[in-house]
């Protein structure tokens, strides 16, 4: 069974510094994604960056890196150039390739970025 | 190009009771799959379907129960609603067969049972 594992429950960034979420990860699948949506106060979750089990190079989108170490079994997302937008809750997830896209979520980090 | 809606944003049932809630997907996608958020947690997957048919599903009781349409919209049924089915329900679209990674979450339905 897929397990996803994230120890933080809140974080405080000031505007403008990077910022580390962690995530690490359990599976017995050979082939699986690696995602981290984000979810503001209206309960909306926001696709932010994937990672396939075999990207050799770390996922990027913008402001949004993907520090994935497959050995350790994490997949950290790093957020630099905080913004007050950035304020939500974060969940890392999961899904294997079976056909099936079913999303594996652990319990997620409240991220507070002040002025 | 509309995103997945779900509908109604707000709901308040009492124990017991049954209720149903609905969701339309992206457009172009054909699978849809439906989960539960309590308070404080991580989403949970319920089930998920495509072709009309239940293909997965996760660690909930026959309370909860599916349907999907035609034109690939679907409905969540819950019934004898206990306290505890008060969360935020999430329906979230994709495409079978794409490797695509990205599933489409809708707004959500908010369901208080008192």
């Amino acid at each position: 069974a897929q397990k996803i594992t994230q120890t933080q429950p809140g974080m405080f960034v000031q505007e403008k510094e990077a910022v580390t979420l962690d995530c690490t990860y359990d599976t017995s699948d050979q082939s699986y994604g690696l995602f981290w949506y984000k979810q503001p106060s209206s309960g909306e979750m926001i696709f932010l960056i994937y990672q396939g089990s075999y990207d050799e190079q770390n996922a990027t989108e913008g402001r949004y890196s993907l520090n994935f170490q497959k050995a350790r079994k994490s997949a950290n997302l790093v957020i630099s150039a905080s913004q007050l937008g950035d304020s939500a809750m974060y969940f890392c997830a999961m899904r294997d390739f079976t056909g099936f896209q079913k999303l594996v979520f652990g319990t997620g980090t409240r991220l507070l970025v002040s002025p | 190009d509309a995103g997945v809606t779900q509908s109604p944003t707000h709901l308040i049932k009492t124990r017991g009771q049954q209720v149903t809630l609905r969701c339309s997907p992206k457009s172009g996608h054909d699978t849809v799959s439906w989960y539960q958020q309590a308070l404080g947690q991580g989403p949970q997957f319920i089930f998920q379907y495509y072709e009309e048919e239940e293909r997965q599903r996760g660690n909930f009781p026959d309370r909860f129960s599916g349907h999907q349409f035609p034109n690939y919209s679907s409905e969540l049924n819950v019934n004898a609603l206990l306290l505890g089915d008060s969360a935020l329900y999430l329906c979230a679209s994709s495409r079978r067969g794409e490797l695509t990674y990205e599933q489409y979450f809708g707004p959500g339905t908010r369901l208080t049972v008192t």
